[in-house]
C-alpha cells in the first residue's frame, strides 16, 4: 500500500546530542511538511518542501535543518536538542498542495 | 494572524448519540476546510474535507460550513467507542495553501 513511513517510532536523545529523523513516502506526492505537536497543542509547520523547493516558517528555530533528497525522502535534523523539543514528530505529504495531508505515523522524540 | 479555535472539551457523549464538534475561524479568505480525527498517541487521518458552504456527507460523518459566520462543524451520527479521538481542525487560505490548525477537540464516547 501507498504510505507515509517515518523512522524511528520512538527515538531517545540525550540533552544536546544531535539526531535525525526520518520520512519517506511511496504516494509520488510532490509536497512533504515536517510538523512538531506537543502534547493537546494544534501541529506546528516547521517546514515544507514543494517539490525542490525548501520553505522555512519564520518562527522555525536554527536548532532545526531538514534535507530532501529526493523526492521519496525527507529528513528533519536537530543539531542540539533542549528539553523542550521533546514533542511528536509527524511527516505529511500532499499533491500540490491542495486536498489535505496524508499524516506519517510520527515520531515521539524524548530528550534526556 | 491567523485563527482557529476549537473547545478542547472533553466532549462526552453516549452511544449512540450524535457527536457535534464545532471551529471557528478568523480569516474570511479561506477556502479549503479539513477535519481530522487523531488517537492518543497517534498521528492525523483526515477523514473530512469540504470548500462550498452547506453540508457534505461521508458515512457516518457531516461536515457543514458556513463563510458568513465563519464556522465549520462536524456531526458525528450513531456514534460508536471507537470514535472517541481528538478532532482536529484545519483551514486553508486560498493563497498560502498552508492549513491552519486548531489545538483540537478531545471526543469521549461512553457505552
Amino acid at each position: 500500500d501507498a504510505m507515509v513511513i517515518q523512522n524511528p517510532r520512538y527515538q531517545v536523545t540525550q540533552f544536546g546530542k544531535p539526531v535525525t529523523l526520518s520520512c519517506s513516502q511511496t504516494l509520488n506526492h510532490n509536497v512533504m511538511y515536517w510538523y512538531q505537536q506537543k502534547s493537546s497543542q494544534a501541529p506546528k509547520l516547521l517546514f515544507h518542501y514543494y517539490d525542490k523547493d525548501f520553505n522555512n516558517e519564520a518562527d522555525t528555530p536554527d536548532n532545526f535543518q531538514s534535507r530532501r533528497p529526493n523526492t521519496s525522502f525527507c529528513f528533519l535534523d536537530i543539531r542540539s536538542p533542549g528539553l523542550g523539543d521533546a514533542a511528536m514528530y509527524l511527516c505529511a505529504t500532499s499533491i500540490n498542495r491542495v486536498r489535505g495531508y496524508t499524516f506519517g505515523s510520527g515520531t515521539r522524540l524524548t530528550v534526556v | 494572524q491567523k485563527e482557529v479555535e476549537q473547545n478542547s472539551g472533553p466532549l462526552s457523549v453516549p452511544e449512540g448519540a450524535i457527536a457535534s464538534l464545532n471551529c471557528t475561524y478568523s480569516d474570511r479568505g479561506s477556502q479549503s476546510f479539513f477535519w481530522y480525527r487523531q488517537y492518543s498517541g497517534k498521528s492525523p487521518e483526515l477523514i473530512m474535507s469540504i470548500y462550498s458552504n452547506g453540508d457534505k456527507e461521508d458515512g457516518r460523518f457531516t461536515a457543514q460550513l458556513n463563510k458568513a459566520s465563519q464556522y465549520v462543524s462536524l456531526l458525528i451520527r450513531d456514534s460508536q467507542p471507537s470514535d472517541s479521538a481528538t478532532y482536529l481542525c484545519a483551514v486553508e487560505t486560498g493563497g498560502s495553501y498552508i492549513p491552519t490548525f486548531g489545538r483540537g477537540t478531545s471526543l469521549i464516547v461512553h457505552p
